[in-house]
């Protein structure tokens, strides 16, 4: 158990729709990043944030949006919806903002848009 | 921006054998290169990392080396065991600047 928490655990719904993915980072990091996993394009990045501010943008699309808030946990959401969308998203977080530092995995969200 | 590009995208060995998968990089800049381990249905681990000040670095049967000058990186397993059967990712990053993965090699070790 790496310590990150992300619910659910799987999710689907249909296109056009709009869902919230959640993660609570490891006690004490800082730091939470979102990835996008697909079959063929390997773990890309989506978003960081340090200490509720966002620190860096990957290829997010304008329909996909993220907060961390005060208690240091991550929603990433997902509107408008479309087949393509369907993919493994993986929250990590690390202690800091700096990402030459180990990245603690959570178990992911397998959001199916049918 | 950084791009990572790592070969083969699947490799299959006996037990026993070594595997090696090689990574390269385009930003001459970045200074940390992390490999982490997935297997199936499970979480992304760090298995090794190496800094741009170290050329190999050894944890057991893995070993990371780094070739600067070339802007490779490769990840080696000594002695594979079935349980080394998984998607390996190497990814590469600079300051803290994004960490850029390469779309990983699917690694089957057969008894």
């Amino acid at each position: 158990d790496s310590g990150v928490t992300q619910t659910p655990k799987h999710l689907i719904t249909a296109t056009g729709q709009r869902v919230t993915l959640r993660c609570s980072p490891r006690s004490g990091d800082l730091s939470v990043y979102w990835y996008q996993q697909s079959l063929d394009q390997g773990l890309q990045f989506l978003i960081q944030y340090y200490n509720g501010e966002e620190r860096a943008k990957g290829n997010i699309l304008e329909r996909f949006s993220a907060q961390q808030f005060p208690d240091l946990h991550s929603e990433l959401n997902l509107s408008s919806l479309e087949l393509g969308d369907s993919a493994l998203y993986f929250c990590a977080s690390s202690r800091n903002f700096a990402t030459n530092e180990k990245l603690f995995f959570g178990s992911g969200t397998q959001l199916s848009v049918l | 921006g950084e791009n990572v590009e790592q070969h083969p995208s699947t490799l299959s060995v006996q037990e026993g054998d070594s595997a090696v998968i090689k990574c390269t990089y385009s930003d001459s800049a970045s200074n940390y290169f992390p490999w982490y381990k997935q297997e199936l249905g499970k979480r992304p681990q760090l298995i090794i990392d190496i800094r741009s000040n170290v050329g190999e670095k050894k944890d057991q049967r893995i070993a990371v080396t780094l070739n600067k000058t070339a802007k490779h990186f490769s990840l080696h397993i000594t002695e594979t065991q079935p349980e080394d059967s998984a998607v390996y990712f190497c990814a590469a990053s600079k300051g803290s600047e994004k960490l850029v993965f390469g779309k990983g090699t699917k690694l089957t070790v057969n008894p």
